[in-house]
């Protein structure tokens, strides 16, 4: 159980293109989710939380306006790269959290989602 | 704001050999996560250690989080190839969802 997918794995695009990234928990209602930014060989950044049937809260920093979050139901939240230039290029990795929250709060993460941006 | 530091930020051992990543935060935790992320992979929780002094084990690996529930360790005994990747700590805030990650520890161990 607890299974986040991310589509799609990887995603090569021109400089002012959108690209939209779909977070999807399969066996669990997630009423929050995240979305992080992982440089290679680095931490993960929290870019923003993302609530169901709210607004998202972003991270100082992140350009709300740039990185589109909607949380449209409990179970797929999408992230969308508006006007994506190359040093948007990262590794882009969801979690999410169980609904009913069970023993742990621990964030169930997507398998990423690689952003090249030519 | 909340940061969490840890080190080493690489750790090479022989395979049979110890390991220790630490976890240090610069405000008190609800609690502090554990995570692992194989090369190419992404993070797979581990642990959550909650209680002051707290102690778990996961076989060869033991979690420990200190009496100011500020900084965390993970040990692992006896280190084998499938523990290559690298360890995350999380720090959560109470009152807070959100998990403030340290930049990972990258193990390799050498047959």
């Amino acid at each position: 159980g607890a299974v986040v997918s991310q589509h799609p794995s990887r995603v090569i695009c021109k400089s002012g293109t959108s690209v939209k990234i779909e977070c999807r928990s399969l066996d669990f209602q997630a009423t929050t989710m995240f979305w992080y930014r992982q440089f290679p060989k680095q931490s993960l950044m929290l870019m923003a939380t993302s609530n169901e049937g709210s607004k998202a809260t972003y991270e100082q920093g992140v350009e709300k306006d740039k990185f589109l979050i909607n949380h449209a139901s409990l179970t797929l939240s999408t992230l969308t790269v508006t006007s994506a230039h190359p040093e948007d290029s990262s590794f882009y990795i969801c979690s999410a959290r169980d609904r009913v929250g069970g023993t742990y709060n621990e964030q169930f993460f997507g398998p990423g989602t690689r952003l090249t941006v030519l | 704001g909340q940061q969490v530091m840890q080190i080493p930020q690489y750790q090479h051992v022989q395979e049979g050999e110890d390991f220790t990543t630490y976890c240090n935060s610069s405000t008190t935790l609800s609690n502090i996560q554990w995570y692992k992320q194989r090369p190419g992979g992404h993070p797979v929780f581990l642990i959550q250690l909650v209680k002051s002094g707290e102690v778990k084990k996961q076989k060869r690996l033991t979690f420990q989080f200190g009496e100011a529930k500020k900084n965390s360790s993970l040990h692992i005994t006896a280190t084998q190839t499938t523990d290559v990747g690298t360890y995350f700590c999380a720090g959560q805030k109470g009152g807070s969802e959100k998990l403030v990650f340290g930049k990972g520890t990258k193990l390799t161990v050498n047959p």
